[in-house]
């Protein structure tokens, strides 16, 4: 079975300050791995996905992702990040078969401070 | 064309209370899932139904049944409702062809007393 660790709880930054957020994954097979991203009181929206291709994946609002298998990592990254990114981020992967359910990790809580 | 939507958005009940929560896409997608989300601990799997008429148990389905009855519609029941089961429900729907974006509803809230 696939699990994901994010290491981080709660990662408080200044505005503009680049932020990265860490995520390890555990998989005896392929997975695929995704970014979601909830803001308070409201449901998951994706930021970005591995799929295949290349390691480095950009999504929404500035974020960035890169895969690196050999370290089984998906940190998350954003150069300068706003106020307004301030929201609890998830890090889940997904198995290339069968039920395609996500399997999330705890969370990352990101407080940007002015 | 509203993509995934729940009902109620909130709920208190007391313990061995019943209840349904409500959900429904309208992307015409096959598979829906139930999720529930407890602080610190992500999001879990409860049930998912891969197509219309069928249902499969997830990572934590005890105290939990649902019902796929057309290809819209996804409730989940707590027959007997505990303070355990105090958490924010969330539906979701992928899309049915590739790995894209799954698609979540915006969650109930419930509490049980």
């Amino acid at each position: 079975a696939q699990s994901v660790t994010q290491l981080d709880s709660q990662v408080p930054v200044f505005e503009e300050a680049p932020v990265e957020l860490r995520c390890n994954y555990s998989s005896s097979v392929s997975v695929y791995l995704f970014w979601y991203v909830q803001y308070p009181n409201q449901g998951l929206q994706l930021l970005l996905k591995y799929l295949s291709g290349s390691t480095l994946v950009k999504g929404i609002n500035g974020f960035e992702a890169e895969f690196n298998k050999s370290q089984t990592s998906f940190h998350l990254r954003k150069p300068s990040v706003h106020i307004s990114d301030t929201a609890e981020y998830f890090c889940a992967v997904t198995l290339d078969t069968g039920r395609r359910a996500l399997t999330f990790g705890s969370g990352t809580r990101l407080q940007v401070q002015p | 064309n509203a993509g995934v939507t729940q009902t109620p958005k909130f709920q208190v009940l007391k313990t061995g209370q019943s209840m349904t929560l409500q959900c429904a896409q309208d992307m015409n997608h096959n598979s829906m899932y139930w999720y529930r989300q407890d602080p610190g601990m992500g999001l879990r799997l409860i049930y998912y139904s891969a197509s219309e008429g069928t249902t499969d148990k997830g990572e934590v389905p005890n105290g939990y049944n649902v019902s796929r009855l057309n290809k819209r519609e996804f409730s989940l029941r707590l027959e007997s409702a505990a303070p355990s089961q105090t958490s924010v429900y969330f539906c979701a729907s992928p899309r049915d062809r590739g790995w894209g974006e799954q698609f979540f509803g915006p969650g109930t809230r419930l509490t049980v007393l």
